[in-house]
C-alpha cells in the first residue's frame, strides 16, 4: 500500500510570500496529482507530473521520482490561493488503473 | 467549469433508504472515478469503470454499487444508508484510463443521512 504523506498540514501566509507544501510516498510510483480544494468544495486538477517540473502562472510543482517528494510552490501568493492543496498517487500496481491514494491535504490560508 | 457534472448537488434523507448518485464525465472522456471524502477520511477512491467496464475498485462498501452506461454517464447507488455515509460524493473522469492522465472533478454530491 502507499502512503502518501504532507505537510505542514494548516499553513498561514501573508499576501505576497512564496509558498511550498511538500508531498512524499511510501512506495515508488510514476506519477503523482496535485489537486485544488476550494473552501466551496470544488477539487480542481492543479498538475500531473511524473517527472523534473511544471509551472502554470504563480504554481510550481517539482517532482523527485528517486527520493519519492514532490513539492508544490506558490510565487507572489495571494489571498484567493487560500484552499486546500492535495497530493495522490496512484497505488503501487495501477499503473494501468487511475486510481489514486490522497494526502489529508494542506489548508493554506493567506492573509492580506 | 471542469466539464464533469454531477446530480444531485444536495441530497438528504434518512438511515436505511437507498439513492442514486448520477455523474455525466467530460465529452470524450471514457474512464469515471467515484470518491467519497468525509470529514474524518479524507478523500477516498470508491470504483473506477472504463468505458463502460469496472477497472479498478477501492474502498468500496457491499452497500454501494455502480455502472458505466453506453453514453458513459455512470451512477453511484448507496442503500441501506449508514449515518456514516454522510459525506461528499465526487465523480472524476479522465480521456484514458491510467494513473498518467489528469483527472476531472465534478462539483460533488453532498449526502446527509439524518
Amino acid at each position: 500500500k502507499n502512503e502518501v504523506e504532507q505537510s505542514p498540514q494548516n499553513l498561514t501566509a501573508q499576501e505576497g510570500e512564496f509558498i511550498t507544501i511538500n508531498c512524499s510516498y511510501s512506495v515508488g510510483i510514476s506519477a503523482l496529482h496535485w489537486l485544488q480544494q476550494h473552501p466551496g468544495g470544488g477539487i480542481v486538477s492543479l498538475f500531473m507530473l511524473s517527472s523534473g517540473k511544471k509551472k502554470h502562472g504563480r504554481l510550481i510543482a517539482t517532482i523527485n521520482i528517486q527520493e519519492k517528494h514532490s513539492s508544490l510552490h506558490i510565487t507572489a501568493s495571494h489571498p484567493r490561493d487560500s484552499a486546500v492543496y492535495i497530493c495522490a498517487a496512484p497505488p503501487p500496481y495501477g499503473g494501468s488503473q487511475g486510481n489514486l491514494i490522497f494526502g489529508k491535504g494542506t489548508k493554506l490560508s493567506v492573509k492580506p | 467549469d471542469s466539464g464533469v457534472t454531477q446530480t444531485p448537488k444536495h441530497l438528504i434523507t434518512a438511515t436505511g433508504q437507498r439513492v442514486t448518485l448520477r455523474c455525466s464525465p467530460r465529452s470524450g472522456d471514457l474512464s469515471v472515478y467515484w470518491y467519497q471524502q468525509s470529514l474524518d477520511q479524507g478523500l477516498q477512491f470508491l470504483i473506477q469503470y472504463y468505458n463502460g467496464e469496472e477497472r479498478a475498485k477501492g474502498n468500496i462498501l457491499e452497500r454501494f454499487s455502480a455502472q458505466q452506461f453506453p453514453d458513459l454517464h455512470s451512477e453511484l447507488n448507496l442503500s441501506s444508508l449508514e449515518l456514516g455515509d454522510s459525506a461528499l460524493y465526487f465523480c472524476a473522469s479522465s480521456a484514458a484510463g491510467d494513473s498518467y492522465n489528469e483527472q476531472f472533478f465534478g462539483p460533488g454530491t453532498r449526502l446527509t443521512v439524518l
